[in-house]
């Protein structure tokens, strides 16, 4: 069973430091990774996707890694901004499954 | 607009009544989900849909019963709700296959149970 944990649980930053965010997984047999962030009350958007043949991905300030063979994935957000706070999940697609497996998600808070 | 829709946004009702989700898609996807995001903010699968046939059904209480009428809808109706069922409930869609199959949520639907 597909177990997906994320470090750290919370995490409060200054404006303009980059963040980290931690994912790792425990069955390296994955289809895809996808990151999603969550703002209080509110659904999941979907910030990037790395398919398992990817080492990595981008998009504008977001950086996403993946080390399949280790079970981690980071994401990278460069000189985090006030409207970057909100929960950031994790989510693992199996290679023989649909479903995807989530963390329980990093809550970040960017102080003005 | 709106890609992944359900209604209702918020539902608020006494044990033992029977309530219903229902959530729509607009992408042309073949895969419709449901997940659970309980009381910690933890998201786990409840059921899965390809062309209207369950294909994913994990560990939930057969009160609760999805229903697919086309590839485009998914519903979930819960009976005889208890407290426990208090949660927020997403749909999500997705292509499935070898393509990349990203998942696309919806708003999700809070559920209190009184």
């Amino acid at each position: 069973k597909q177990e997906v944990t994320q470090i750290p649980a919370a995490l409060s930053v200054p404006e303009g430091e980059n963040l980290v965010l931690n994912c790792s997984f425990t069955d390296s047999a994955i289809y895809n990774l996808q990151w999603f962030r969550q703002d209080p009350g509110k659904g999941l958007t979907s910030l990037l996707l790395i398919q398992s043949s990817q080492r990595e991905q981008t998009s504008g300030r977001l950086n996403a890694s993946l080390d399949k063979s280790s079970g981690r994935s980071t994401l990278y957000i460069a000189a985090s901004q006030p409207g970057d706070s909100a929960t950031y999940l994790c989510a693992v697609r199996d290679y023989n499954d649909y479903k995807l497996s989530f963390g329980a998600g990093t809550t970040v808070t960017v102080r003005a | 607009d709106t890609a992944v829709s359900q209604t209702p946004k918020y539902l608020v009702t006494q044990m033992g009544n029977d309530k219903s989700i229902k959530c729509e898609q607009n992408l042309g996807h073949d895969t419709m989900y449901w997940y659970k995001q309980d009381s910690k903010k933890f998201l786990k699968i409840m059921f899965s849909y390809n062309n209207k046939e369950l294909i994913i059904n994990e560990t939930v209480p057969n009160r609760f019963s999805p229903k697919s009428p086309d590839k485009a809808h998914l519903n979930l109706h819960i009976n005889s709700l208890e407290l426990g069922d208090s949660a927020v409930y997403f749909c999500a869609s997705s292509q499935a296959g070898t393509g990349i199959n990203e998942q696309y949520f919806g708003p999700g639907t809070r559920l209190t149970v009184t």
